[in-house]
């Protein structure tokens, strides 16, 4: 059985920094790109990053490039989202999420996890 | 970026009716668009890819169809458990952009 456990949210101050983690099991974490999407209270989905499976390549939306950094440790099973600078505006639940396996270059998403809750506040 | 508009934001819907969900791209996106359905306090699940290919265990009452701009999800005989937040996402090329999202409810 696929799951996702994303961690590492938290209440964090306008400027500081955060880095998420999520931990997979049940496939081949290294066979996969991985996502992050964020969902602030009440909103919709935003689509934040996605990592290829062996790390060589990323991707980010404008709203957090140069402030948000993907990366994957395919020997521990893990993804990651180290934030920093972070705003008001990156308050959500942030989901960790799997590429379908088989979709080639294109990147749509079949198991995700249950989130984990950034509030950036003072 | 690719802007994805849905339409309606709320729709309302009798249970066993039929629901029709519009999604439109801003500049083509081909057939590459995913559907995906989001109960109040879970995660999203993969409901269609390719436009019209069903996920993994994805019920036949799901249908979708489009190209290009102009994209639609469908719900026949709607049960009580469809009732969610349903949204459209282009993976045509970066970056993936995803609707805002249409709320099906029971009228």
């Amino acid at each position: 059985e696929v799951q996702l456990l994303e961690s590492g949210g938290d209440l964090v101050q306008p400027g500081g920094s955060l880095r998420l983690s999520c931990a997979a099991s049940g496939f081949t974490f290294s066979s996969d790109a991985m996502t992050w999407v964020r969902q602030a209270p009440g909103k919709g989905l935003e689509w934040v990053s996605s990592i290829s499976y062996n790390g060589d390549h990323t991707h980010y939306a404008d709203s957090v490039r140069g402030r948000f950094t993907v990366s994957r440790d395919n020997s521990k099973n893990t993804l990651f989202l180290q934030m920093s600078s972070l705003r008001a505006e990156d308050t959500a639940v942030y989901f960790c999420a799997k590429k379908v396996s088989d979709s080639g270059a294109y990147y749509f998403f079949d198991y995700w996890g249950q989130g984990t809750l950034v509030t950036v506040s003072s | 970026e690719v802007v994805m508009t849905q339409s309606p934001g709320t729709l309302s819907v009798s249970p066993g009716e039929r629901a029709t969900l519009s999604c439109r791209a801003s500049q083509s996106v081909s057939t590459n668009l995913a559907w995906y359905q989001q109960k109040p306090g879970q995660a999203p699940r993969l409901l269609i890819y390719g436009t019209s290919t069903r996920a993994t265990a994805i019920p036949a009452r799901f249908s979708g169809s489009g190209s290009g701009t102009e994209f639609t999800l469908t719900i026949t005989s709607l049960q009580s458990e469809d009732f969610a937040v349903y949204y459209c996402q282009q993976y045509n090329e970066w970056p993936i952009t995803i609707g805002q999202g249409t709320r099906l409810e029971i009228k």
